[in-house]
């Protein structure tokens, strides 16, 4: 079975700030992983997804990730947070032959707050 | 290129109404999910179709039941509506089921029983 821990239901930075978010899972399998971010009352969009052809993922809007095997690790990182970065964050993970097949187990989520 | 399509965005219901919930998926993707996001938490998956079959099942009361047509378009029914229902409704498309292919998640239905 697969899941996922995401330390920090909130995190605020400010703007120019460094963003870390962390995302820790568990699998059975070689896991794919992913990160979505949803902004209010909207769906969710894909920011990067890892699927182990390189474990440093770079995504839209600077944001990048680094899957560490030995830590089970998938942090979402940004050098510097924008005011238009605010939004709810998720990590999923999904494994072949896991549970639901293909699909994603996500984490709780952590709402990133951006002060000016 | 439209992206996946949700209808209706907003909907009220009673306690023991039923209710159905459509989506159309990005034209090309076979394979249509259904998630369901109380508020604050994280999306809970509830079904998988793929060529109109069912492929997997979340942990959630037969009281949700799902059906996808040879357009790949797909309804999500849910009967006996209870108060812990109430949720964003969330419709993913991807071009198969297989992993890694990226789920492609439309704006949500959210659905409210008093």
């Amino acid at each position: 079975a697969q899941s996922v821990t995401q330390l920090g239901s909130h995190v605020s930075v400010s703007e120019g700030a460094l963003v870390l978010l962390r995302c820790n899972y568990s699998s059975s399998v070689p896991p794919y992983l992913f990160w979505y971010v949803q902004y209010p009352n909207q769906g969710l969009q894909l920011l990067l997804k890892y699927t182990s052809a390189a474990t440093l993922v770079k995504g839209i809007n600077g944001f990048e990730a680094e899957f560490k095997k030995s830590e089970t690790s998938f942090h979402l990182t940004k050098p510097s947070a924008h005011m238009s970065d605010a939004a709810e964050y998720f990590c999923a993970v999904s494994a072949p032959g896991g549970d639901y097949g293909q699909n994603f187990v996500f984490g709780p989520g952590t709402r990133l707050s951006v002060l000016p | 290129d439209a992206g996946v399509t949700q209808s209706p965005t907003h909907l009220i219901k009673t306690r023991g109404q039923q209710v159905t919930l459509r989506c159309s998926p990005i034209s090309g993707h076979k394979s249509v999910s259904w998630y369901q996001q109380v508020l604050g938490q994280g999306p809970q998956f509830i079904f998988q179709y793929y060529e109109k079959e069912e492929r997997g099942r979340g942990n959630f009361p037969d009281r949700f039941s799902a059906r996808q047509f040879p357009n790949y378009s797909s309804e999500l029914n849910v009967n006996a509506l209870l108060l812990g229902d109430s949720a964003l409704y969330l419709c993913a498309s991807s071009p198969t089921p297989v992993p890694p292919d990226t789920q492609y998640f439309g704006p949500g239905t959210r659905l409210t029983v008093l």
